[in-house]
């Protein structure tokens, strides 16, 4: 149980184009998800805390227009990157706690985008 | 804001053998969670154990334990009996058991350590 989908794993757009990414909690509902970047070789960074039906909190340094999060659903969140750029490379992961104030995160795997 | 600090950005075991990673924080919280992550190539996040703060006994999973120092603010965690498949980056991270937002709920991730275990 707990199972937490990403979607695409992988994708390649070009600079200037916006890329969607899709996070499912596949057997769970999930009123709030975590959406993390994690440059190579580095730490996982908290982007921001993505809420069902409410506007998503994002972290100091984060760009709200960059990266727009949408929580329609108590199992669906979504990251859209507009206007890519290739600093936005980087490998994209979101999480979710099978209930809210669990104290284990279920991770999906993870989506590298590269932006040419 | 918690911090969460591994010193060793490198470990390195022999199968079967022994190793301990590292892993400090800094809090003001007095009760919270401790986690060590596992991450394969694959960059999948394996939770390996979890520790409650208010919980004196140290947590154990199979061949992974911790040694819990809350007056050190001190997490280590020993890999018994290494096999090959324990090679990945391992993260420790913290979370707060109360917070005023959801956000507060988020693991806050150290630098991680990289394991290589050899043959």
């Amino acid at each position: 149980g707990a199972v937490v989908s990403q979607h695409p794993s992988w994708v390649i757009c070009k600079s200037g184009t916006s890329v969607k990414i899709e996070c499912r909690s596949l057997d769970f509902q999930a009123t709030t998800m975590f959406w993390y970047r994690q440059f190579p070789k580095q730490s996982l960074m908290l982007m921001a805390t993505s809420n069902e039906g409410s506007k998503a909190t994002y972290e100091q340094g984060v760009e709200k227009d960059k990266f727009l999060i949408n929580h329609a659903s108590l199992t669906l969140s979504t990251l859209t990157v507009t206007s890519a750029h290739p600093e936005d490379s980087s490998f994209y992961i979101c999480s979710a706690p099978y209930r809210l104030g669990a104290n284990v995160l279920t991770f999906g795997a993870g989506s590298r985008l590269t932006v040419l | 804001a918690q911090t969460v600090t591994q010193s060793q950005p490198e470990m390195s075991v022999q199968e079967a053998e022994t190793v301990t990673l590292s892993c400090t924080y800094d809090t003001s919280e007095s009760d919270y969670y401790l986690f060590w992550y596992k991450q394969p190539p694959s960059r999948q996040m394996i939770l390996v154990i979890r520790q409650e703060a208010y919980k004196q006994q140290n947590a154990t999973e199979n061949r992974f334990s911790v040694n819990f120092q809350k007056a050190a603010k001190s997490f280590s965690l020993k890999i018994s009996d290494s096999q090959l498949g324990d090679a990945a980056m391992y993260f420790c991270a913290y979370r707060s058991v109360y917070a005023h937002s959801n956000s507060g709920y988020a693991l806050n991730f150290g630098k991680g350590t990289s394991l290589l275990v050899t043959p």
